[in-house]
């Protein structure tokens, strides 16, 4: 297992496009996050996933946002109608379940919406 | 309202020099404090972690420094080297909240010149 992986590393799109991103966690890591990460800021939390459930979503996670993780194992995180301000990196990271747990990011998706 | 605030917000540390972030919290339920470094279009990558039952933690030369009363911490990069110029993030996590979910600083940028 090579980490957490991302795909894909990059997205340009048009305004008000839909785009789809994928994220693989590290095998038999039962959490998932998504993070959102602009220039020049840290990562800010959007939503988590225990499982296939989708536990908390930050007020960041606008109607225009949905994150699905079906069989508990990848998750995909949609974008609709997008707008110049959801340009950004977004991170998924993954970890076990909990105190002493660490979360492993992956390399992340740059989108740009041009 | 800034949960983490992290400085300074750019660093430039001679090569062999002592390379010094600082971070401080509000939440005082936080009870997991990381930091991450983060290479140019790349995910961040834990480095290092502190939990507040302890004062100080060392790996290599990476080593957090933890007052509770205080409410602050900071990350001693020793003996710093070119390879470590990337942006650093200190990070804090209430893990009574149920998601896990991080919250970072702004980040730091460190230069280390030959």
């Amino acid at each position: 297992d090579t980490g957490v992986s991302q795909d894909p590393r990059h997205k340009i799109t048009k305004r008000g496009q839909n785009v789809t991103f994928r994220c693989d966690p590290i095998s038999e890591h039962n959490r998932l996050y998504w993070y959102r990460q602009t220039l020049g800021q840290g990562p800010e939390f959007l939503t988590y996933f225990q499982n296939e459930a989708q536990l908390e979503k930050s007020r960041l996670l606008s109607d225009r946002f949905s994150a699905e993780r079906p069989k508990g194992s990848f998750s995909t995180l949609e974008i609709q109608r997008t707008e110049q301000g959801d340009s950004a990196m977004y991170l998924c990271a993954s970890s076990f379940s909990g105190v002493n747990t660490e979360a492993f990011f992956g390399q992340g998706t740059r989108l740009t919406v041009v | 309202q800034q949960q983490v605030k992290q400085s300074p917000q750019s660093l430039i540390v001679q090569k062999g020099g002592i390379s010094i972030i600082n971070c401080a919290y509000e939440n005082t339920a936080f009870d997991y404090f990381p930091w991450y470094q983060q290479f140019p279009g790349k995910g961040p990558a834990l480095l290092i972690a502190i939990r507040p039952d302890v004062s100080e933690k060392k790996e290599g030369r990476f080593t957090i420094s933890f007052n509770k009363s205080a409410k602050q911490f900071s990350l001693h990069i020793m003996d710093s080297q070119p390879g470590d110029s990337a942006t650093y993030f200190c990070a804090a996590r209430d893990s009574g909240a149920g998601s896990y979910q991080l919250t970072f600083g702004k980040g730091t940028k460190l230069s280390v010149i030959p």
